[in-house]
């Protein structure tokens, strides 16, 4: 069945600093990709979105873009800030149902 | 515009009584997922709904968890004589369609239940 594998975490990074978090997956098909945030005493919000092969979400001066051949959808931000600490959670959907990733903590400190 | 909302937002009950959650999704919004997330784990999925019947119940974890959705709008979760293992926050979602363009997830803020 589909799946999701994220990098375990935590990440702790330095202000600034360039983050990276893998995320792969295995589907039928051409999935929809997301990756959905959850700040600390907040609910889900939605990041970014690619919904076809190249495609290149971004938000927030974060991106990803859609890997078909590496069946991959690595998040990145050039220079994280404090403000970005966050449990991030790589998510396809297949036919109608979303497969969330275990979730990634980054911690940035100041 | 209103979000997705549910009650209560928190639920302390005994082992062996039976909840209600309630999920109010955002209006026109004809998919609703029922999530739950364990302390430090990922999102578990419980049960998806399109319009008022659901095509896939294939993540409720025992007979004790059941779902309804009425007038494909409010979903109630229902869990038959919890156990302490139930205890999580429980997530719901709404999208305007289960595919295409607006798939989009609005997540509610949760009902974080405890069972003691």
């Amino acid at each position: 069945g589909d799946s999701v594998t994220q990098m375990e975490g935590p990440v702790t990074l330095s202000e600034e600093a360039f983050l990276t978090i893998n995320c792969t997956y295995t589907a039928t098909g051409y999935p929809s990709l997301f990756w959905y945030v959850q700040y600390p005493g907040e609910g889900l919000q939605l990041l970014l979105k690619a919904t076809k092969a190249d495609d290149k979400g971004s938000n927030k001066g974060f991106e990803a873009t859609y890997r078909k051949e590496t069946t991959s959808f690595h998040l990145e931000k050039g220079s994280v800030q404090v403000s970005d600490s966050a449990v991030y959670f790589c998510t396809i959907r297949g036919t109608y149902k979303y497969i969330f990733g275990t979730g990634t903590r980054l911690k940035v400190l100041a | 515009g209103a979000g997705v909302s549910q009650s209560p937002s928190n639920k302390v009950t005994e082992k062996g009584k039976d909840v209600e959650l309630r999920c109010d999704p955002i209006s026109g919004h004809t998919a609703l997922y029922w999530y739950r997330q364990r302390l430090g784990q990922g999102l578990e999925f419980l049960i998806y709904f399109q319009g008022n019947s659901a095509p896939d119940k294939s993540g409720l974890p025992s007979d004790r968890f059941s779902a309804e959705r009425t007038g494909e709008s409010v979903s109630t979760l229902t869990i038959q004589r919890t156990q302490q293992e139930d205890s999580a926050v429980y997530l719901c979602a709404s999208s305007f369609t289960a595919r295409g363009r607006e798939d989009t997830q609005y997540f509610g803020p949760g009902t974080r239940l405890t069972v003691l």
